[in-house]
């Protein structure tokens, strides 16, 4: 079973550069969503999907931007990478709300 | 529990023994409740999940406890395996697509 996949697993950026962490799951899930993870920190919405073709803001959505490319696939880019975007990036997925959430293995993406 | 900075509260369990791992959950409306294990360099791992209307959930050598009066959750796990060892956090939300995770605590199984 793969579950939720992500790409890439480790990236470095330059400051400025721009990027695209593909995500996708086979679990036929509604909802999608991208964390963050900093040390000392609890994960943080970013974005999410909650079904095909609606994206919402989360906690910390700025310096990013997401699409829900279809059922399976929900990408987060940076535009213009800075060094506080230096984190470890997971994507999830979740049938519903109020519903177990299922994680990728994460995405450690520095800024430099 | 809930970490303090960058260090991570670290529970060291006697392999074979049970461990309980502690959260303080932050919202009284919260009513549904997660709890994950997270290894080094992997993603946050589902373990069991637990909804406001129940006080104790078990699963296979794992039994969730929900006290909604002082808003605490625990997660006992019963035979501790070095396999076991790992940060585990919990998880809260309120019927809503945005859920609170705690920042957890580091689990030490001794051989």
């Amino acid at each position: 079973n793969a579950g939720v996949t992500q790409t890439p697993k480790f990236q470095v950026l330059k400051t400025g550069q721009s990027m695209t962490l593909q995500c996708a799951q086979d679990m036929n899930h509604n909802s999608m969503y991208w964390y963050r993870q900093d040390p000392g920190m609890g994960l943080r919405l970013i974005y999410y999907s909650a079904s095909e073709g609606t994206t919402d803001k989360g906690e910390v959505p700025n310096g990013y931007n997401v699409s829900r490319l279809n059922k399976r696939e929900f990408s987060l880019r940076l535009e213009s990478a800075a060094p506080s975007q230096t984190s470890v990036y997971f994507c999830a997925s979740s049938e519903r709300s109020v519903l177990a959430i299922y994680f990728g293995e994460g995405s450690w993406l520095t800024v430099v | 529990g809930e970490s303090v900075g960058l260090h991570l509260p670290t529970l060291s369990v006697q392999e074979g023994d049970n461990s309980i791992i502690n959260c303080a959950y932050s919202n009284s409306a919260s009513d549904y409740f997660i709890w994950y294990k997270q290894e080094s360099g992997k993603g946050p791992q589902f373990i069991i999940d637990i909804r406001s209307n129940m006080d104790k959930r078990q699963g296979q050598r794992v039994t969730v406890l929900l006290n909604k009066t002082v808003k605490h959750l625990s997660l006992q796990i019963a035979a501790t395996q070095p396999g076991d060892s790992a940060v585990y956090f919990c998880a809260e939300n309120k019927g809503t697509y945005k859920y609170i995770f705690g920042t957890g605590t580091r689990l030490k199984v001794l051989a």
